[in-house]
């Protein structure tokens, strides 16, 4: 099946930095999507990104099919965006199946 | 909307019990997930449904799992005798039509712990 990294696998910044956390994939896929999981548990969506770029507010994402990526980024970083960030990917030929990376935990400290 | 509903928020059995957990998912929603959480494995899909019929199950772990889906506004997950490798946050979550790209929605979770 496809394989899902993350990295990197901790991050800790400043608040205000900036940040780019990558989810690589072994295999096309036609859905991937990144949530954060909250330090409650609560895991929110925040892109349906299988190519090209969004944004929302301080976040976008981008994903590159052809070379098997997809990068989120987090500008201006607030102590809420603390927590851990997963990507999810489905491949070709599954109409449901996700399969979720081990997650990059993030620490904004004040 | 309410989002997906989930109960209980915690379960705390013994060993050898019964453990039913139920979840709503967001009216309208074609697909049903169920996933489970832990530390050593991260987040896995133990099933999921597509207009209550179950689609792939090949996550789920062993025999004592069993998943319906009655309807389309309620799923419940069993597992059958309890055992405490089965301690894990289990999620449920519902998307409209995955096909066309739609975003998963999750629910808050259960808690299980099995002592």
């Amino acid at each position: 099946g496809i394989q899902v990294e993350q990295s990197p696998p901790d991050l800790i910044l400043q608040e205000g930095a900036n940040s780019t956390l990558r989810c690589n994939f072994s295999d096309s896929v036609n859905n991937l999507q990144w949530f954060h999981q909250n330090p409650w548990g609560q895991l929110i969506n925040l892109f349906y990104i299988p190519s090209g770029t969004k944004q929302n507010g301080r976040l976008s994402a981008t994903t590159v099919a052809t070379e098997r990526y997809s990068l989120l980024y987090i500008s201006s970083s607030q102590t809420t965006d603390s927590g851990v960030y997963f990507c999810a990917v489905g491949g070709s030929g599954n109409t449901g199946k996700l399969i979720f990376g081990q997650g990059t935990t993030l620490q904004v400290k004040p | 909307d309410a989002g997906v509903i989930q109960s209980p928020r915690h379960e705390v059995t013994e060993m050898g019990q019964e453990v039913t957990l139920r979840c709503k998912p967001i009216s309208g929603h074609d697909y049903l997930f169920w996933y489970r959480q832990t530390m050593m494995r991260g987040l896995e899909l133990l099933i999921y449904f597509n207009n209550n019929v179950p689609i792939d199950d090949s996550g789920m772990p062993e025999d004592r799992f069993s998943a319906k889906m009655p309807n389309a506004s309620f799923s419940t997950l069993k597992i059958q005798p309890s055992e405490p490798r089965d301690s894990a946050v289990y999620f449920c979550a519902s998307s409209p039509f995955q096909g066309a790209g739609e975003k998963l929605f999750f629910g808050s979770g259960t808690q299980l712990s099995v002592l």
